[in-house]
């Protein structure tokens, strides 16, 4: 089974900020994991993928995230908060193998204010 | 490319009615998949499609059911809506299923 927990169901950050959203997964197998965004009333946009090359990861929009095996951990972290990062933001995991092959197993989505 | 199309934007059903959300990709992706959105719960997978011709349940798949017949449609079918399955519904595509998944926009249905 796996499973992911999203630390903190809103986070609120100053414009020009650290951006720090938390993620903790579970997989019985070797994992692959992603962010995605979500405008409001729009679908899930993929900010970032890890697939078990490097452990940090680049995405869109100035996103990255640090995958860390051992805290079993995959945090996204924004060096400046702009006021267009304002959005809900998802971790996922899939299994690289086993019966949850491919199978996106979300978190609970963490809601992210940016303040002037 | 349109990319991945839903219809219809809204619904309202009334308990026991049923319905067709349809699904549609001209990405020519193997992988589809169905998932609902409910507050503070994440996405939740129903069910998915690794190619035409085959389906497989996800983790809520009671209450719907899927067919694959082309590469490029995946409609969701209701048999019998309850009020719990109010909820956004978003179905994706993939290459395949350890690739990034692109996302609808997704079909609002309420059941009252």
């Amino acid at each position: 089974a796996q499973s992911v927990t999203q630390l903190g169901s809103h986070v609120s950050v100053s414009e020009g900020a650290l951006v720090l959203l938390r993620c903790n997964y579970s997989s019985s197998v070797p994992p692959y994991l992603f962010w995605y965004v979500q405008y409001p009333n729009q679908g899930l946009q993929l900010l970032l993928k890890y697939t078990s090359a490097a452990t940090l990861v680049k995405g869109i929009n100035g996103f990255e995230a640090e995958f860390k095996k051992s805290e079993t951990s995959f945090h996204l972290t924004k060096p400046s908060a702009h006021m267009s990062d304002a959005a809900e933001y998802f971790c996922a995991v899939s299994g690289a193998g086993g019966t949850s092959y491919g199978k996106l197993t979300f978190g609970q989505g963490t809601i992210l204010t940016v303040h002037p | 490319n349109a990319g991945v199309t839903q219809t219809p934007k809204f619904q309202v059903l009334k308990t026991g009615q049923s319905m067709t959300l349809q699904c549609a990709q001209d990405m020519n992706h193997e992988y589809m998949s169905w998932y609902r959105q409910d507050p503070g719960m994440g996405l939740r997978l129903i069910h998915y499609s690794v190619g035409a011709g085959i389906t497989d349940q996800g983790e809520v798949p009671n209450g719907y059911n899927v067919s694959r017949s082309t590469t490029e449609d995946f409609p969701l079918r209701l048999l019998s809506a309850a009020p719990s399955q109010t909820s956004v519904y978003f179905c994706a595509s993939s290459v395949s299923q350890l690739q990034e998944q692109y996302f609808g926009p997704g079909t609002r249905l309420t059941v009252t």
